[in-house]
């Protein structure tokens, strides 16, 4: 079936720093890939997504490529703020049945 | 556009007892879906609705879990009785339902048993 495998995290940084998120997929057909971000006590709020090979997704200095010939979709931001701390969910959708399927998420600290 | 309301925020409960939330979806989303997030994990489909009917239950565990969407609409989750592993967060999310169309979640509900 579907997967998707994220980075385990905890990841911590300190503000400025250059965050990547690596994301890898395996599915059949062609599925939509998206990032989601999850606030303490909130719930999730899409990022970005991108449709098809090669888009570039990008939203709040977040970007993420989607690879089909590595089935990745890693996100990388080359600047992070303390309010970029968030737990980040990599998904992808197939069209058929229109159903996501998530990673198990990773978890960004950022220190002042 | 209003979000995607869910009720209660909250809810602890003890073993044993009978739980209900509620999700009133987007405006227009025919496309209603239940996940169920675990503590430190993604969130995982319990059930998908298209209008009023169900298209997916599979990984609902029917034998203490039941969910409706009476005029496709408004949604209930109920369990019972509920279970310690049980405990988590049960977010709902709509979409439009056209393909590839993206989830909007809900703020969910957290449920701890005790």
């Amino acid at each position: 079936g579907d997967s998707v495998t994220q980075m385990e995290g905890p990841v911590t940084l300190s503000e400025e720093a250059f965050l990547t998120i690596n994301c890898t997929y395996t599915a059949t057909g062609y599925p939509s890939l998206f990032w989601y971000v999850q606030y303490p006590g909130e719930g999730l709020q899409l990022l970005l997504k991108a449709t098809k090979a090669d888009d570039k997704g990008s939203n709040k200095g977040f970007e993420a490529t989607y690879r089909k010939e590595t089935t990745s979709f890693h996100l990388e931001k080359g600047s992070v703020q303390v309010s970029d701390s968030a737990v980040y969910f990599c998904a992808l959708l197939k069209a058929a049945g229109n159903k996501l399927t998530f990673g198990g998420g990773t978890r960004v600290l950022v220190k002042p | 556009e209003a979000g995607v309301a869910q009720s209660p925020r909250y809810k602890i409960i003890e073993k044993r007892q009978s739980v209900a939330f509620w999700c009133n979806p987007i405006s227009g989303h025919a496309t209603l879906y239940w996940y169920q997030q675990i503590l430190g994990q993604g969130p995982k489909l319990l059930i998908q609705f298209q209008n009023n009917g169900v298209v997916d239950d599979s990984q609902l565990p029917k034998d203490r879990f039941s969910a409706e969407r009476l005029k496709g609409v408004d949604s209930t989750l109920k369990i019972q009785p509920a279970k310690l592993e049980d405990s988590a967060v049960y977010l709902c999310a709509s979409s439009h339902g056209q393909g590839g169309s993206p989830n909007t979640f809900g703020s969910g509900t957290r449920l701890t048993v005790v």
